[in-house]
């Protein structure tokens, strides 16, 4: 069974660009979660979709924004970079409600 | 504001010891308690859980320790070994829809 992918791995973009990102869930697994990882706030959870909707969401900035669609598959947007925003950025998924999160390898994004 | 304070940051353990990792939380509504294991260059993997009517769980070398009245768990790994050196992740859910994690413990077992 494949696991989470997110592409791309790596992100070199300057201050006020966009970025997007993706992540592809586990087959039948229709809960995503994205989180942001930094070396001094360790992962911070960003928002949560299920069925297409967001059921959750974090403490970030109207910057960050995400989607997820039919196929479960989920991106996440960044608008007006900045400094910092570099960071790993996780996504993970579900079946539903307690159960196991499954993680993907990251997209490392940097901004300079 | 941290949910979920866990240290030590850094740990430092001879092959063959014991290796503690402690967590502590304060929202009483958390009801699963993950541990995650993070090697360089990937995302974090679960290890073990515990949910709160349990005060112990075990599985191989792997332990949670479970405190419900100090509002605290910790991971123990007997017998230490240089592949469990990584990062270790504590982390506190309600319902599993929304995890907070620790600041994580980077784990160095020295052969």
């Amino acid at each position: 069974k494949a696991g989470v992918t997110q592409t791309p791995r790596y992100l070199i973009k300057t201050r006020g660009q966009q970025v997007t990102l993706s992540c592809s869930p586990i087959s039948g697994h229709r809960s995503v979660s994205w989180y942001q990882q930094t070396p001094g706030q360790g992962l911070q959870f960003l928002f949560e979709y299920f069925s297409e909707t967001q059921r959750n969401k974090g403490n970030f900035p109207g910057r960050f924004s995400g989607r997820q669609f039919s196929n479960s598959r989920s991106e996440m947007n960044v608008s007006t970079l900045e400094l910092g925003d570099s960071a790993l950025y996780l996504c993970a998924s579900s079946r539903d409600f307690n159960n196991e999160q499954f993680f993907g390898p990251g997209t490392r994004l940097t901004v300079l | 504001q941290q949910q979920v304070k866990q240290s030590p940051q850094s740990l430092i353990v001879q092959k063959g010891g014991i290796s503690i990792i402690n967590c502590a939380y304060e929202n009483t509504a958390f009801d699963y308690f993950p541990w995650y294991q993070q090697f360089p260059g990937k995302g974090p993997a679960l290890l073990i859980a515990i949910r709160p009517d349990v005060s112990e769980k075990k599985e191989g070398r792997f332990t949670i320790s479970f405190n419900k009245s100090a509002k605290q768990f910790s991971l123990h790994i007997m017998d230490s070994q240089p592949g469990d050196s990584a990062t270790y992740f504590c982390a506190a859910s309600m319902f599993s829809v929304q995890f907070y994690f620790g600041t994580g413990t980077s784990l160095t077992v020295i052969p």
